[in-house]
């Protein structure tokens, strides 16, 4: 079953910090992963697309990496902030499908 | 112009009511979706359009029924809701290839009493 999982599920640290979101999925057969981030009772924003024969891809103060073999995505993000503060979602592309799987979240909140 | 664009932005319908979300964008982009949300949880698909055409339906009940009347429009009608479906309906457009990024609107926030 094709499956995406996001660690922590919540995450609360200092402003200033430099934060790693963790996202794994259970088929290498990828055709992309992207990255949203989520305001409560908003719609989603798309932050970064990783096609599956990247490495990484970067704006700002975010960098996604993904290393298909292992199943696995990381977003960073450098010196948070408060406005950080949001859910971050993953989703994936699986081959064979057309749809986004998504993953359950990770609620970050950075504290001024 | 980058948006997708939703409304109503709430609405509040009793079991017996009839009503419909919109969902509209201008990027020309052939692939529109829809999502339910529930909260703290991530977001389901309901239906794919694909030029126009329903191409995917994730079993969803008969009370949802998706109609796109052109490239740009997506709507939703809604009928007979229970309680349960209360949730932040999502809308999405993309270009047609697997490979291209999902765009979101902000949700309608749909309470069914």
């Amino acid at each position: 079953k094709q499956e995406v999982t996001q660690i922590p599920a919540a995450l609360s640290v200092p402003e200033g910090e430099n934060l790693v979101l963790n996202c794994s999925f259970t088929d290498s057969a990828i055709y992309n992963l992207q990255w949203f981030r989520q305001d409560p009772g908003k719609g989603l924003t798309s932050l970064l697309l990783i096609q599956s024969s990247q490495r990484e891809q970067t704006s700002g103060r975010l960098n996604a990496s993904l290393d298909k073999s292992s199943g696995r995505s990381t977003l960073y993000i450098a010196a948070s902030q408060p406005g950080d503060s949001a859910t971050y979602l993953c989703a994936v592309r699986f081959v064979g499908t057309y749809k986004y799987i998504f993953g359950t979240g990770t609620r970050l909140k950075v504290l001024a | 112009d980058t948006e997708v664009t939703q409304t109503p932005k709430h609405l509040v319908m009793g079991m017996t009511n009839k009503k419909s979300l919109k969902c509209e964008q201008h990027m020309g982009h052939r692939a529109m979706y829809w999502y339910k949300q529930k909260a703290k949880k991530p977001p389901e698909l309901m239906f794919v359009y694909s030029y126009e055409k329903l191409s995917i339906n994730e079993s969803v009940p008969s009370r949802f029924s998706p109609e796109c009347p052109n490239s740009s429009l997506l709507n939703l009608h809604l009928h007979a809701l229970q309680p349960e479906d209360s949730a932040l309906y999502l809308c999405a457009s993309s270009q047609e290839s697997v490979h291209e990024k999902l765009f979101f609107g902000s949700g309608t926030q749909l309470s069914v009493l």
